[in-house]
């Protein structure tokens, strides 16, 4: 069975410059997650999906930072204007619906803004 | 205070050494806890759930302690492929339920 898969993997962008990155979550799973990561950090939650729906997007840096998951299966996460301060490894992830579930991470996409 | 809380380590173990790794998280109501593995430059991966009465999984065990509010893991028998990075991760609810990630604990396994 295929796992959560991410693309690009890596990405070099000038400040200013629009990004986007895509997310293909394990089939069958409702719930998606988009978590940004720093060095030495745990990965901290951006937004969270249920199907199509973002139930919690609290923590997404709204002026600059855009995601959709229109068909409630594979989501986009957009950065217009991305900033220095962007560079970190965005990390999609996938579960099925429930509280005491497994999430499944893709790769994720390192960003490098310079 | 951060809602999941761990010591980044580096813990600098020698094969065969025991060593155990606790995480604190702030929220009373949380109900779901995790131990994460993170490989250098890789995704989390789960390594166990956490349950009340604790559990054991060959060389890894994972406890919950709910009146403190701490998990830990303890791994037996260090090898070298335990090097890697452990994250403490609760989920705790509010709405909706959030896996809330601790910043991780580094070990390292040396000859």
């Amino acid at each position: 069975e295929a796992g959560v898969v991410q693309s690009p993997r890596y990405k070099i962008i000038e400040k200013k410059q629009p990004v986007a990155f895509w997310c293909n979550p394990i089939s069958g799973h409702n719930t998606l997650y988009w978590y940004l990561q720093n060095l030495g950090q745990g990965p901290e939650l951006l937004i969270r999906y249920e199907n199509e729906e973002a139930v919690d997007d609290s923590q997404l840096p709204k002026d600059r930072f855009s995601a959709e998951r229109l068909k409630g299966v594979d989501s986009t996460l957009k950065i217009q204007p991305a900033e220095l301060g962007d560079s970190a490894v965005y990390l999609c992830a996938s579960s099925p619906s429930g509280l005491n579930t497994e999430a499944f991470f893709g790769q994720g996409t390192r960003l490098t803004v310079v | 205070r951060k809602e999941v809380e761990q010591d980044p380590g580096p813990f600098n173990v020698p094969e065969g050494a025991t060593v155990a790794f606790n995480c604190t998280y702030s929220n009373s109501a949380s109900q779901s806890f995790f131990w994460y593995r993170q490989d250098c430059r890789k995704e989390p991966k789960l390594l166990m759930s956490v349950y009340s009465s604790g559990n054991e999984d060959g060389r890894f065990t994972a406890q919950l302690n709910r009146a403190s509010q701490y998990i830990s893991l303890l791994i037996r028998d260090s090898k070298l492929s335990d090097s890697a990075t452990y994250l403490c991760v609760v989920t705790s609810p509010g709405g909706s339920y959030i896996p809330t990630f601790g910043r991780g604990t580094s070990l390292i396994v040396h000859p």
